[in-house]
């Protein structure tokens, strides 16, 4: 059972920045955010993930709420290689320690 | 260069004939996990290994069983496929089961059960 909530589905402009929200309401202090992305045809990828602080990689920034009840991740100038299903994902320790993923957002990058 | 490794990219099989998917990691990680992802689905946690330690979601059929042979190699095996299992079967590995710990997956072996 995901506790995330994301929209189905976004569109961004090639070269333009995307924010990618994601709806975690009953996170716990423990609990890690993690993002994967799953292009066609292969398996996902780690995006990035954080705890409190908000982090950057060379392939996203991921922003967390103060409440840490949402985070956004930020593709800074969106590609057409970065059309893919974004899952925004919590680890925890109820879950034995092990991904659920939901259903993921769908981002189209139009050139 | 390849990680995790997974062989064959496709298979198919007949109703009921037994399968077995493999995978490989050069990463040396301590845990490997198998997920089933069906058309247009997220990935599903089947199982994993945490070293020797088999470890089973408690909803996946009984059908599915895993062996780990060593730290390399991981395999999954379908005793008497049917319709519903044609799905991508992913493997992933993880250096612990430590919570900010990412996971690396292979591409897959998409199976379809005729």
């Amino acid at each position: 059972d995901a506790k995330t909530t994301q929209p189905n589905s976004m569109e961004s402009n090639e070269e333009e920045p995307v924010h990618l929200p994601c709806n975690h309401s009953t996170i716990s202090g423990t609990d890690y955010i993690h993002w994967y992305r799953q292009l066609p045809s292969q398996g996902p990828e780690y995006v990035i993930h954080g705890l409190t602080s908000n982090v950057n990689n060379r392939m996203a920034s991921l922003a967390i709420a103060e409440d840490r009840k949402s985070s956004t991740l930020i593709l800074h100038r969106a590609t057409l290689r970065d059309a893919a299903v974004y899952y925004c994902i919590l680890r925890d320790q109820n879950y034995g320690q092990n991904f659920v993923f939901g259903p993921g957002t769908r981002l189209s990058v139009l050139p | 260069d390849a990680m995790v490794i997974q062989n064959p990219r496709y298979q198919v099989t007949q109703f009921g004939k037994p399968v077995t998917l493999s995978c490989s990691q050069t990463l040396n990680h301590n845990v490997m996990y198998w997920y089933q992802q069906k058309s247009s689905q997220a990935p599903k946690l089947l199982f994993h290994y945490y070293d020797k330690d088999f470890n089973n979601e408690a909803d996946t059929p009984d059908n599915f069983q895993s062996r780990r042979p060593n730290t390399s190699f991981c395999f999954l095996d379908i005793r008497s496929p049917g319709l519903g299992d044609t799905a991508m079967y992913l493997c992933a590995t993880s250096r612990d089961l430590g919570l900010g710990q990412p996971q690396h997956f292979g591409d897959g072996t998409r199976l379809s059960i005729l």
